[in-house]
């Protein structure tokens, strides 16, 4: 059973464009939405993360919306650069002690 | 920022034989976890473990997987005895409080088992 759906499984977007990664879910408990970035070898990072109280949440580049009737969230990467090509997972929690991921999307930024 | 070191990074082992990955938290955190990555994909949580007890595990999470740490050192999976299916990235993570905060991830072990 698959908690987080991710889409699309690898995207190619050019240097500068917008880059836009999708994400639902089915557990309505879920509060939590972050968002991990990885590069090949290392661990997953965080990127931003979203409360369920929220609609929005900015930082820098990068903005999370969470639509909470559609149980639905987004990844907006505005000017894309090759430096943000690497794998993002968003994921949910309910305040609990883990964390379910998305099977994950390889973005690729060619210059 | 806070890291969470995994020792060693690449460890090959022979089928049936035991393997333990060790996991060093960031040090002021409650939380630790497990996860299980397979070819760069999906990150399929295996178990997390507070104040000296799993809080919880998961399907994966099979009878020949124990987690411990032993007097606030290193946090550590230990497979015994493992089988084919256990190859894969071995994530150890970290956080101060419960999922909901940031959780730290190390760099992850490789086990090949052969």
């Amino acid at each position: 059973q698959q908690q987080v759906r991710q889409s699309p499984q690898s995207l190619t977007v050019w240097e500068g464009g917008t880059t836009v990664l999708t994400c639902s879910y089915e557990d309505s408990t879920f509060n939590y939405f972050p968002w991990y970035q990885q590069f090949p070898g290392e661990g997953p990072a965080l990127l931003i993360s979203i409360l369920s109280v929220s609609d929005k949440k900015e930082d820098g580049r990068f903005t999370t919306f969470f639509n909470k009737r559609e149980k639905k969230l987004s990844l907006h990467i505005i000017d894309s650069q090759p430096g943000d090509s690497a794998t993002y997972f968003c994921a949910a929690s309910y305040g609990n002690e883990k964390i379910t991921f998305g099977a994950g999307t390889k973005l690729t930024i060619k210059p | 920022g806070p890291k969470v070191l995994q020792i060693p990074s690449h460890q090959i082992i022979d089928m049936g034989q035991m393997v333990t990955l060790n996991c060093d938290p960031v040090s002021n955190h409650l939380y630790f976890y497990w996860y299980k990555q397979i070819l760069g994909q999906q990150m399929e949580f295996l178990v997390n473990f507070y104040n000296g007890k799993v809080m919880e595990k998961s399907k994966l999470f099979k009878d020949q997987f124990s987690v411990e740490r032993p007097d606030g050192s290193y946090f550590t999976l230990k497979i015994q005895p493992t089988a084919l299916e256990d190859s894969a990235v071995y994530f150890c993570a970290s956080s101060f409080w419960t999922a909901n905060t940031e959780v730290f991830f190390g760099k992850g072990t490789r086990l090949t088992v052969v």
